[in-house]
């Protein structure tokens, strides 16, 4: 079954620290790999997609196809970085997402 | 419009009864997609639609659901027979093709079967 995995529910950091939010996902094809984010009281957004290669809110991710992993990363944490992250894959050939369970980062001052 | 609308917000049912939640994408887009998204979880895909043409209905839980864009532009989900463990939050997310750019998500509408 092509799964998506965030191990850790909750990342707790302080401000100025480095964060990385893990995202492993099944092997299936070449599915493309996504960061959406939601900030409180906001709707889902997309924040990265690994075909872009950008840096959004200076987070970065890299796709490492060896250890099926996809981790979302940022060397300084902002407290408005505070928010749930989800690490989605696409799936069949109009790109349906399949959704880790998310990991909320909350950043303290 | 300027972004994706779901309506109502927020949904109250008594078990047994049906309710329709509705979706109005953005304007042009040509890919539809419902997911369901339980309390402390990610986001599970229901269906899918291109135009008005279910593609992919392969998600939904039970034949209670039923989900229609008969003019491929607004589209409603709905769920008969209302049970306590279809309590969740319904997204609604468009694309202008198919989804490969990303999606645009609603805010979602939050049912509570009591």
């Amino acid at each position: 079954a092509q799964r998506v995995t965030q191990p850790e529910k909750l990342l707790s950091v302080f401000k100025g620290a480095p964060v990385e939010l893990k995202c492993n996902y099944s092997y299936s094809g070449s599915p493309e790999l996504f960061w959406y984010v939601q900030y409180s009281r906001q709707r889902l957004q997309l924040l990265l997609r690994h075909i872009s290669r950008e840096s959004i809110k200076g987070f970065t991710a890299d796709l490492n196809k060896g250890e099926t992993s996809f981790h979302l990363k940022k060397p300084f944490a902002q407290e408005e970085d505070s928010a749930m992250y989800y690490c989605a894959r696409s799936a069949g050939g109009y790109n349906k997402l399949i959704f880790g369970a998310g990991t909320r980062l909350a950043v303290h001052p | 419009g300027a972004g994706v609308s779901q309506s109502p917000r927020y949904k109250v049912a008594k078990r047994g009864q049906d309710v329709a939640l509705r979706c109005d994408p953005i304007s042009g887009h040509v890919s539809l997609f419902w997911y369901q998204q339980a309390l402390g979880q990610g986001p599970e895909f229901l269906t899918y639609f291109q135009n008005e043409a279910q593609l992919d209905k392969s998600g939904l839980p039970s034949d209670r659901f039923f989900a229609e864009r008969p003019e491929g532009s607004v589209s409603t989900l709905k769920i008969q027979r209302t049970q306590q463990e279809d309590s969740a939050v319904y997204l609604c997310a468009s694309s202008f093709r198919t989804g490969r750019d990303g999606y645009t998500f609603g805010s979602g509408t939050r049912l509570t079967v009591v």
